[in-house]
């Protein structure tokens, strides 16, 4: 079955620490994956996704497909950071699987 | 333009009631789409439109009704809904179905809720 994994309902971190937040998948093909964040009262967001290869905001994610991992990084973490984070994986042409969500708490 | 619109933001309904929820997107999207977000939950996909058609319908109860008037326009029609389908909605929209990660693009929400 397709699923998509976080383990960490909430991460902790104090600012300028480094963050990682987990995602792991199962899926059968050609994966493709996304983070969007959400901060508080705002829309779910698009952060990265792995066919682009891209840094937003000091993230970057790395598609490991021997692990199945798409784990979020970030060097030193800001407060602005904290918020809700979802990986999500695409299944077949429209429908994209989310994972549960890790709260981020970035602590002064 | 590169947002998704919805409206209303709050919505307030009896169980008999009939109401609708509109999403508008000017992006030139081809794929749109309802979800439903519980409180710290991921979205849960409800229905896909992909050029106008339907493409999913993840087994929602008929109670809800959606509609794709045009390609950028998503409305969905509520009727004798139920408590437990007080949440928030989202819509999005996507440019279509190729494969190259394209992402979704959401909108606010309405904050629906059943009296």
């Amino acid at each position: 079955a397709q699923r998509v994994t976080q383990p960490e309902k909430l991460l902790s971190v104090f600012k300028g620490a480094p963050v990682e937040l987990k995602c792991n998948y199962s899926y059968s093909g050609s994966p493709e994956l996304f983070w969007y964040v959400q901060y508080s009262r705002q829309r779910l967001q698009l952060l990265l996704r792995h066919i682009s290869r891209e840094s937003i905001k000091g993230f970057t994610a790395d598609l490991n497909k021997g692990e199945t991992s798409f784990h979020l990084k970030k060097p030193f973490a800001q407060e602005e950071d904290s918020a809700m984070y979802y990986c999500a994986l695409r299944q077949g042409t429209y429908k994209y699987i989310f994972g549960t969500g890790t709260r981020l708490k970035v602590l002064a | 333009d590169t947002e998704v619109t919805q409206t209303p933001k709050h919505l307030v309904m009896g169980m008999t009631n009939k109401k609708s929820l509109k999403c508008e997107q000017h992006m030139g999207h081809r794929a749109m789409y309802w979800y439903k977000q519980k409180a710290k939950k991921p979205p849960e996909l409800m229905f896909v439109y992909s050029y106008e058609k339907l493409s999913i319908n993840e087994s929602v109860p008929s109670r809800f009704s959606p509609e794709c008037p045009n390609s950028s326009l998503l409305n969905l029609h509520l009727h004798a809904l139920q408590p437990e389908d007080s949440a928030p909605y989202l819509c999005a929209s996507s440019q279509g179905g190729q494969p190259g990660g394209q992402p979704q693009h959401f909108g606010d929400g309405t904050r629906l809720s059943i009296l």
